[in-house]
């Protein structure tokens, strides 16, 4: 069954910086990964998916993503944080026949003015 | 339309009660998913519907009962909860399989008392 890893219950950047959030999964076959946010007592908001094609995957709000696939890792990414990105961050992982996604335990982002 | 629309919102009911949260999407995705979401952890899979029949179930207690009436809508029958099943319920929908993401709805917080 494949899963996903978040190492980092919580990052904290200040405004400005860039930031990164981990992710690393685990899936038999060609993996389709995902990023989603949550905001309190929100659903899930898509972000950005690695499907096939290039490695780096743009999305919204500037948020991108890195396929790496000798170190099984998708690591969010964006080049200037906002405080407004303080959120929960979901990656997520499906394999490429069933519709069994699967989400990482979620990483709290904190950006400090 | 990239909407799903889940009802009620907020729900409390006690024990013996009986109800349903209801889910509806009109994007014409065929899978249809329900996820359950304790405070600070990610959502868990409860149930996916493929085609309007179910192809997983996450083993989630009998007191939980998932339906698919049609393409559009999801329901999810609540009956003799506890007060551990509190919690956020996610709906979400996809294309079936493939490389699509889901989209999901903004949840219904229930509490059991």
């Amino acid at each position: 069954a494949q899963s996903v890893a978040q190492p980092e219950d919580q990052v904290n950047v200040a405004e400005g910086n860039p930031l990164t959030v981990k992710c690393t999964y685990s899936v038999s076959g060609n993996p389709y990964l995902f990023w989603y946010v949550q905001y309190p007592n929100r659903g899930l908001q898509f972000l950005l998916k690695y499907i096939t094609g290039d490695n780096l995957v743009k999305g919204s709000y500037g948020f991108e993503a890195e396929f790496n696939k000798s170190q099984t890792s998708f690591h969010l990414k964006k080049p200037s944080a906002l405080v407004s990105d303080s959120a929960l961050y979901f990656c997520a992982v499906r394999a490429w026949n069933n519709n069994d996604m699967r989400f990482g335990a979620g990483t709290r982002l904190t950006v400090k003015p | 339309d990239t909407e799903v629309t889940q009802t009620p919102k907020h729900l409390v009911m006690g024990m013996t009660n009986k109800k349903s949260l209801k889910c509806e999407q009109h994007m014409g995705h065929r899978a249809m998913y329900w996820y359950k979401q304790k405070a600070k952890k990610p959502p868990e899979l409860m149930f996916v519907y493929s085609y309007e029949k179910l192809s997983i179930n996450e083993s989630v207690p009998s007191r939980f009962s998932p339906e698919c009436p049609n393409s559009s809508l999801l329901n999810l029958h609540l009956h003799a909860l506890q007060p551990e099943d509190s919690a956020l319920y996610l709906c979400a929908s996809s294309q079936v399989a493939g490389g699509t993401e889901a989209f999901f709805g903004q949840g219904t917080r229930l509490t059991v008392v």
